[in-house]
C-alpha cells in the first residue's frame, strides 16, 4: 500500500515567487491537512480538506491556500515568498470519521532565498 | 539529514534501558492524543494514540499514559535500541463543532538520543 506522496522533495525559490506543492493520500483517504515545520516554531497546523472543501484553516496568512481534488489529491499555494516561508511543509492523510492518527508524507522542503 | 529543531530539549539514554518523554498539554477540551516519531528527512511516524477517556494504553515496547488532571502525556519505551533514536512529539486533537474536522496541535518535540 503506497504511502502519502509528496511532490517535489526539495524547491529553493526566490522571495516574491510563488510555490505549489503537491500531495497524493493514501489511497481510500479522503481527508487531507497541511503542516509547516520549521525550527523555530516547530510543526503548525495550516489547513485540512474532506471532500473538496476547506474544513479548517489555521493561523497563517491568506498568502497561504490549498485545495483538493475529486481524486482527494491536494495542492497548496504560497504567493509572494518570504523568507520566513522556509519550511518543511508535511501532508497528512486519514480516513476521515474515524479517530486514527494522520499518515504523513514525508514533506517538501521549501527554501527561499 | 534536515534538522528538525535546532533547540529540542534532549534525553539521553543507554541501549536497553527503559526511556521516558514528558509532554504537557494545554487545551482541556483536547479528547485524543498522539505520540509521533519523526527520524531525520522523514514525516512523523505514528506510534501509539489513547482517547481521553482513557489513562493507559500500551503498543508493542510502547506505553502511553494520560494524566488529565495535570494535562501530562508521557510516552514510555521500553529496552530502549539505537534505532528508536529520533524527536519524538506529542500532539493533541480536538473535534472542533463543526461537524467532525479537527486539527493536530503538536508540542515542541523531544530528541531521543541513544547511546552504546
Amino acid at each position: 500500500k503506497a504511502g502519502v506522496t509528496q511532490t517535489p522533495r526539495y524547491l529553493i525559490k526566490t522571495r516574491g515567487q510563488q510555490v505549489t506543492l503537491s500531495c497524493s493520500p493514501i489511497s481510500g483517504h479522503r481527508s487531507v491537512s497541511w503542516y509547516q515545520q520549521t525550527p523555530g516554531q516547530g510543526l503548525q497546523f495550516l489547513f485540512e480538506y474532506f471532500s473538496e472543501t476547506q474544513r479548517n484553516k489555521g493561523n497563517f496568512p491568506g498568502r497561504f491556500s490549498g485545495r483538493q481534488f475529486s481524486n482527494s489529491r491536494s495542492e497548496m499555494n504560497v504567493s509572494t515568498l518570504e523568507l520566513g516561508d522556509s519550511a518543511l511543509y508535511l501532508c497528512a492523510s486519514s480516513f476521515y470519521e474515524t479517530v486514527s492518527g494522520y499518515t504523513f508524507g514525508s514533506g517538501t522542503r521549501l527554501t527561499v532565498v | 539529514g534536515e534538522s528538525v529543531g535546532l533547540h529540542l530539549p534532549t534525553l539521553s539514554v543507554q541501549e536497553g534501558d527503559n526511556s521516558i518523554i514528558n509532554c504537557a498539554y494545554s487545551n482541556s477540551a483536547s479528547d485524543y492524543f498522539i505520540w509521533y516519531k519523526q527520524e531525520s528527512g522523514k514525516g512523523p511516524q505514528f506510534i501509539i494514540d489513547i482517547r481521553s477517556n482513557m489513562d493507559k494504553r500500551q503498543g508493542q515496547r510502547v506505553t502511553v499514559l494520560l494524566n488529565k488532571t495535570v494535562k501530562h502525556l508521557s510516552l514510555q519505551i521500553a529496552a530502549t535500541q539505537p534505532g528508536d533514536s529520533a524527536v519524538y512529539f506529542c500532539a493533541e486533537k480536538e473535534d472542533l463543532n463543526t461537524g467532525t474536522a479537527s486539527k493536530l496541535t503538536f508540542g515542541t518535540g523531544t530528541r531521543l538520543q541513544v547511546t552504546l
